[in-house]
């Protein structure tokens, strides 16, 4: 069965650095979102993808943030300068055009120190 | 203001006994709902929907509209169901899921 994967498991990264969260979505998927958890809080939405560009994106979702599908398969979140409120776990999730439900890759745990 | 509200962070029941975990939600328009689960280590899947109406390892929950609820209910819990759980809505113009908080469910033996 097809699954959302997502990498690195873990990354480890210093404040003020640029991190780059790669996902790919099952290959028949339309649409795709970003959702991350800060430990102990919510599952957040981050932002929405669709026909390469952001269909709609939440207050979290700044200018430190972008999104990209660069090669038809893969779906990247872009933090560019990191902070230490940046510290999650980051879910990549996808859809088909036929409903509602969403897949979720395994998350990438995001620390930054 | 669209919200999903769980009250409660942990539930601990004995195997065999019945289960429920409560959600309520705020949404403007008709919304959609779901049950997501995450056992240990594994991924978010999607539990219940509620337009599907079934039932999945035993799991049933329904849309009451009056009062803006969608609990999750078992009546004869198992170990296995030992998970977190999240009630998440979908705003109709992109999907998007606005979530609950979890409620971590431990069946005691």
């Amino acid at each position: 069965e097809p699954e959302v994967t997502q990498t690195p498991s873990h990354q480890v990264t210093q404040m003020g650095q640029e991190v780059i969260l790669r996902c790919v979505p099952i290959s028949n998927h339309l649409y795709f979102y970003w959702y991350r958890q800060i430990l102990g809080q919510k599952v957040e939405f981050l932002v929405s993808f669709y026909n390469n560009e952001i269909s709609e994106k939440s207050e979290i979702f700044d200018d430190q943030f972008s999104v990209e599908r660069p090669d038809g398969s893969n779906f990247t979140l872009k933090i560019r300068s990191t902070k230490l409120e940046d510290s999650a776990m980051y879910f990549c999730a996808s859809r088909d055009s036929g409903g509602a439900e969403q897949f979720f890759g395994p998350g990438t745990r995001l620390t930054v120190l | 203001a669209q919200r999903v509200t769980q009250p409660e962070k942990l539930l601990s029941v004995f195997k065999g006994a019945p289960v429920e975990l409560k959600c309520n939600y705020s949404y403007s328009g008709s919304p959609e709902l779901f049950w997501y689960v995450q056992y240990s280590r594994q991924r978010l899947q999607l539990l219940l929907r509620h337009i599907s109406r079934e039932s999945i390892k035993g799991f049933t929950a329904d849309l009451n509209k009056g009062e803006t609820s969608f609990h999750l209910k078992k009546p004869f819990a198992q170990e296995e169901d030992s998970a977190m759980y999240y009630c998440a809505l979908s705003r109709v113009s992109n999907y998007q899921l606005i979530w609950g908080a979890g409620t971590k469910l431990i069946i005691k033996p």
